[in-house]
């Protein structure tokens, strides 16, 4: 699986958007964006997912570059609740890899 | 979504002794298993794969002796510590893998503290 590079830490204040930069430069054709997040003493949970076209659900929305070397988590109301670790991996969807945690992003969310 | 549930949350016992975390996945079968260990400040590390049904495949560095791995059934797996030690003190997170799509789904974790 490629490897991806993610910022140490991030702030937001509560109310706005985070924004969640990761780069993977060496990602492959049939290799998927993946994203994570894990709060404070839980196990980690699953928020998103996509190959190249920009993804939205309830939780994020996921934008994806057009030469997919790149990618950015949006939160669009960022809440107190948001503040964990978020990990990018990339991986085969549907292949039998498991997944990778790399040392993710640390996302501060204020009052 | 899937979910999948950790026992105990928290575990504390003496040097020596060994400990069992079960793991299971509730509302779907899962013939893959993963056990993770976090240790503070750091990321997840991959442990070992469990398949139902056969030995578990560890990753390099971890002494199979020492962490039972068990997956005798399509919604349970078993991780034993034995003999802990301080230094196995760790957040034990175990991942189950849904068909067709093989997503992954995490369990909440154990918190182990070895005396």
């Amino acid at each position: 699986d490629a490897k991806t590079t993610q910022p140490t830490s991030m702030d937001c204040a509560e109310g706005r958007a985070a924004n969640l930069p990761c780069n993977h430069s060496t990602i492959s054709g049939n290799e998927y964006v993946y994203w994570y997040r894990q709060i404070h003493s839980q196990g980690p949970q699953y928020i998103i997912h996509g190959l190249k076209n920009n993804e939205t659900n309830e939780m994020a929305s996921l934008i994806i570059t057009e030469d997919r070397k790149s990618s950015t988590l949006i939160l669009p109301h960022a809440t107190l609740r948001d503040t964990a670790v978020y990990y990018c991996i990339v991986r085969v969807a549907g292949g039998y890899s498991t997944l990778t945690f790399g040392k993710g992003t640390m996302l501060l969310v204020s009052p | 979504g899937a979910v999948v549930s950790q026992h105990p949350s928290w575990v504390i016992c003496k040097s020596g002794t060994s400990v069992k975390i079960e793991c299971r996945s509730l509302d779907f079968q899962a013939t893959t298993m993963f056990w993770y260990r976090q240790f503070p400040k750091q990321s997840l590390m991959l442990m070992a794969t469990s398949n139902e049904g056969s030995k578990a495949t560890y990753e390099q560095g971890v002494e199979k002796d020492k962490f039972l791995i068990n997956h005798a059934s399509l919604t349970l797996s078993t991780l034993t510590v034995t003999s802990a030690h301080p230094e196995d003190s760790s957040f034990y997170i175990c991942s189950a893998r849904i068909t067709p799509h093989n997503e992954q789904f995490f369990g909440p974790g154990t918190r182990l503290t070895v005396l």
